[in-house]
């Protein structure tokens, strides 16, 4: 079954820690991105990919980095994580164009203590 | 600056009564995508609308792109305890490199029974 997958579903860090946050996905999907969510905000782009070895920059200023080096697999890590960077993170693949939607995974909800 | 306006930002109703939701834009998009999110998963894609003034139905939900496609609704009639969510609509911009959506704030939506 095609599908997107986020590992872990929790986690709580200390500050300080350095911590990858992990997608994959199965259906084959070009692009790929990473979403940070709070309650009452609209989803920001944090980083996206068109593909193999292309990454970019979103429109929320991060201090995470991000590789894709296999279709399937768009890791987003955190150097040092620090109490600001407590929120979900959102891993979406899609086709590309305006008719496909995006498909989520179910998140990770990061907590630094 | 919020690109797509939703409203309202909280709906709390009994089972059976019927709502609209709306999603407001002073920008021009390819298409309008609606997407329900339920607590601890990611958005699941419900619609894409894409021509000016179509109207799309999904057996209780009402989907519907303004004539200029800046704006679209959500009508749910009769609603049910399962129809409880975040919604969240989102605009696809074709002018931009990425091709990309915008996501609004979202409505959450409670049904009491």
């Amino acid at each position: 079954e095609a599908d997107i997958y986020q590992t872990p579903r929790y986690l709580v860090i200390g500050t300080g820690k350095k911590i990858t946050l992990e997608c994959s996905q199965t259906m084959g999907h070009d692009k790929m991105y990473w979403y940070q969510q709070d309650p009452g905000m609209e989803l920001h782009l944090i980083h996206y990919s068109y593909g193999v070895n292309s990454t970019e920059k979103g429109d929320l200023s991060s201090e995470s980095t991000v590789s894709r080096i296999r279709t399937e697999h768009f890791p987003l890590t955190l150097e040092s994580a620090r109490p600001s960077h407590t929120s979900q993170y959102l891993c979406a693949s899609s086709p590309p164009g305006p008719l496909y939607g995006y498909t989520f995974g179910s998140g990770t909800r990061l907590t630094v203590v | 600056t919020q690109l797509l306006e939703q409203s309202p930002q909280f709906l709390s109703i009994q089972e059976g009564e019927n709502l609209t939701v709306y999603c407001n834009s002073s920008s021009v998009f390819s298409s309008l995508q609606w997407y329900r999110q339920e607590p601890g998963e990611g958005p699941v894609l419900l619609v894409t609308v894409v021509t000016g003034g179509e109207v799309k139905k999904l057996k209780r939900l009402t989907f519907q792109f303004g004539d200029a496609r800046k704006d679209s609704s959500l009508h749910i009639t009769a609603a049910q305890p399962g129809d409880t969510g975040l919604y969240l609509c989102a605009g696809f911009d074709r002018g931009s490199t990425l091709g990309r959506l915008y996501f609004g704030r979202g409505t959450q939506l409670t049904v009491w029974p």
